[in-house]
């Protein structure tokens, strides 16, 4: 089954730098790549995604990259705020077709410091 | 006002007691999950169902199960079986391809918090 390995775990920034967070997928058959959001007592919520005949997304002040041949993806905030605070995790899920499980990475604590 | 509920937001429960998880959506979703949050751990895949009366297992689906007999509805049952059932549960529901437009998005629910005694 999918493998799906985040880091780090946790990451702090100074308020306007960038953060950076890294996810590696096992499966081949995977081709949508979301990105969640959870602050502190919330529900997850997406914040963006990316599929597998896509390599870069971008959404104002967040990034999507994709590396199909190298299983990686990764999230990238630029000008971070301290509203960026949050757990963030990625997923990966297969395409169309058969039994659409979800995997999530850890998750990825980040603090951003006024 | 479209969304999915989950209830009882805290439950506390007494070891070898079976409990139930409501997670109920009015998206008219086709797909339902159960993840369980732990520190450290992320989002865990416990059950997961495409289609009434269908249902997958997840990667720790030991001492849970889920019935799927309405299209809005996805319950999970923590058995007495479950060694460590204290923890967050989330619910989310998605559309499937073919339903529509749309990401396929998860949606969560707001969770449910177990704690056993």
């Amino acid at each position: 089954g999918e493998n799906v390995e985040q880091h780090p775990s946790t990451l702090s920034v100074q308020e306007g730098d960038s953060a950076v967070i890294k996810c590696t997928y096992s499966d081949s058959a995977s081709n949508y790549f979301p990105w969640y959001k959870q602050e502190l007592g919330k529900r997850p919520q997406l914040i963006i995604d990316i599929r597998s005949n896509v390599g870069e997304k971008k959404d104002q002040r967040i990034a999507v990259t994709l590396n199909k041949t190298a299983k990686h993806f990764s999230l990238h905030i630029t000008e971070t705020q301290p509203e960026d605070s949050a757990v963030y995790f990625c997923a990966a899920r297969p395409g169309p077709g058969g039994y659409q499980k979800v995997t999530f990475g850890i998750g990825t604590k980040l603090q951003v410091i006024p | 006002d479209g969304g999915i509920t989950q209830s009882p937001k805290y439950l506390f429960r007494k070891e070898g007691q079976n409990v139930t998880l409501s997670c109920e959506q009015n998206l008219n979703h086709d797909a339902m999950y159960w993840y369980r949050q732990d520190p450290g751990q992320g989002l865990r895949l416990i059950y997961y169902s495409q289609i009434v009366n269908d249902f997958q297992k997840g990667d720790i689906a030991e001492g849970y199960s889920v019935s799927r007999e309405k299209k809005e509805s996805f319950p999970l049952t923590v058995t007495s079986a479950q060694k460590n059932p204290t923890a967050f549960y989330l619910c989310a529901s998605r559309t499937t391809p073919g339903q529509g437009t749309g990401t396929g998005e998860l949606f969560f629910g707001e969770g449910s918090r177990l704690t056993v005694l």
